[in-house]
């Protein structure tokens, strides 16, 4: 089993939709990511969160929101997304700074119709 | 940023074959990982290898930083190995070794 637990697996939300990923370890890391991989693709960094602040937005469209309300915990909120957003979303943790230990979660299948 | 090259793309082997996945980086870097992804998606993490060589049981891996690759060692391959193995670095000029840049990949299929 994964230390980085990934909820909900799946999740087919309409254009219109508000959802929420949410991400939870107890590894003590201080640095929390997310991560987009479309079909065949290698992972695409989304956000980087270290000490619970938000260190590396890589351009993502608004309609993407992070939030890390604590050490352990990651969300991602999503609203309004397009069908080009259906990807498989990963949140991965690590020690801040050296970027060791990296672990990533089982990850959410989305899909907007 | 950092540009990653894996190869090859793709490897087919027979059960209890070995073989070398090569990594090469555009920049000096200050993590480098190597991480196994199986065919229901899970990426596993295998090496923290920005420097130096590792052992964990069948697998090796050797990076060379000043000459801007590493090199993952795949012994007496098992049907379990198949899957995606990445590359992923993080460039000196990051403050943090935080921001990987993954490579394309390579495709392994292990069949017995």
């Amino acid at each position: 089993d994964t230390e980085v637990t990934q909820t909900p697996k799946h999740l087919v939300m309409g254009m219109t939709n508000k959802k929420s990923l949410k991400c939870e370890q107890h590894m003590g890391h201080r640095a929390m990511y997310w991560y987009k991989q479309k079909a065949k693709k290698p992972p695409e960094l989304m956000f980087v969160y270290s000490y619970e602040k938000l260190s590396i937005n890589e351009s993502v469209p608004s309609r993407f929101s992070p939030e890390c309300p604590n050490s352990s915990l990651l969300n991602l909120h999503l609203h309004a997304l397009q069908p080009e957003d259906s990807a498989l979303y990963l949140c991965a943790s690590s020690q801040a700074g050296t970027g060791y230990g990296y672990t990533f979660g089982s990850g959410t299948r989305l899909t907007v119709v | 940023g950092i540009q990653v090259e894996q190869s090859p793309p793709d490897l087919i082997l027979q059960e209890g074959a070995n073989s070398t996945l090569r990594c090469n980086f555009s920049d000096s870097v200050n993590n480098l990982q190597w991480f196994h992804q199986n065919p229901w998606g899970q990426l596993i993490n295998l090496f923290y290898i920005p420097s130096g060589t590792k052992q964990n049981g069948r697998l090796s891996a050797t990076t060379v930083a000043t000459e801007r690759y590493s090199l993952l060692y795949i012994s007496s391959s098992q049907t379990t190995d198949s899957g995606v193995y990445f590359c992923a670095v993080a460039g000196a000029q990051e403050t943090s070794g935080s921001r990987l840049t993954f490579g394309e990949g390579t495709q392994l299929t292990v069949n017995p």
